[in-house]
């Protein structure tokens, strides 16, 4: 099973500023990383996938990077609304799937 | 519109079982894929496994293999996952959701989720 890491458990950045987010993956993953945002009592919402693509109503900020083993999200120009667990999950082997561990992710 | 409802929060005890329906409504259900994903409190999400309404296939997460049936009712739209021999590590938020086929993807999307529904094994 291809485990993921994400980095770091916590970060807490101000607002308008830039977060960036790591996955890390077990074993090569090709471009089959997807990022999923869940706020408190909320279900996930899928931000990323395939390493970079945005899903649909994702605004701008949110970008994804990487291939194989090592993946970013980056948000940029951070806004309160942003505050949340980040979620990396890979798809190459698809049904079988597997998440990181999240990041959480505050807003001071 | 498109929405999975989950059943209602289940109570139960270890070594027994429990039954999670997820019923959807707002789309054909047979065109797209259910997954099953949980969430222990405080922890991040697992995959449990995943079903075809449109053969009726199933792919379970290998810790559950044994344990677990997911089945499939087209006539009503419905997903359900039997879980036995519960544990107290089973107790958590079990979440179906939809995949769904891009056409700018190899592999289908997680697009909507269900609310979600609490199980909680205690002696």
């Amino acid at each position: 099973e291809i485990a993921l890491t994400q980095s770091p458990a916590t970060l807490s950045v101000s607002p308008g500023e830039r977060a960036t987010l790591s996955c890390r993956a077990s074993q090569s993953v090709g471009d089959y990383l997807a990022w999923y945002q869940q706020k408190p009592g909320r279900t996930p919402r899928l931000l990323i996938y395939d390493a970079s693509k945005r899903a649909a109503g994702v605004p701008a900020r949110f970008s994804g990077s990487g291939s194989g083993t090592d993946f970013t999200l980056t948000i940029s120009s951070l806004d309160p609304e942003d505050s949340a667990v980040y979620h990396c999950q890979q798809r190459s082997n698809w049904p079988s799937v597997t998440f990181g561990p999240g990041t959480t992710l505050e807003i001071k | 519109q498109v929405q999975l409802v989950q059943s209602g929060a289940e109570v139960t005890r270890p070594g027994a079982s429990v039954k999670v329906a997820c019923k959807a409504s707002g789309y054909s259900f047979s065109n797209y894929d259910i997954s099953w994903v949980r969430q222990a409190p405080g922890q991040g999400l697992e995959w449990v496994g995943w079903g075809s309404p449109y053969n009726g296939n199933t792919n379970y997460a290998q810790k559950f293999q044994g344990r677990l049936t997911m089945t499939i009712d087209t006539s009503t739209s419905t997903a359900y996952i039997e879980l036995w021999s519960l544990r107290s590590d089973d107790t958590a938020v079990y979440y179906c959701a939809r995949d769904t086929a891009l056409k700018d993807s190899v592999f289908p999307i997680t697009d909507v989720w269900g609310q979600g529904t609490t199980v909680t094994v205690s002696s």
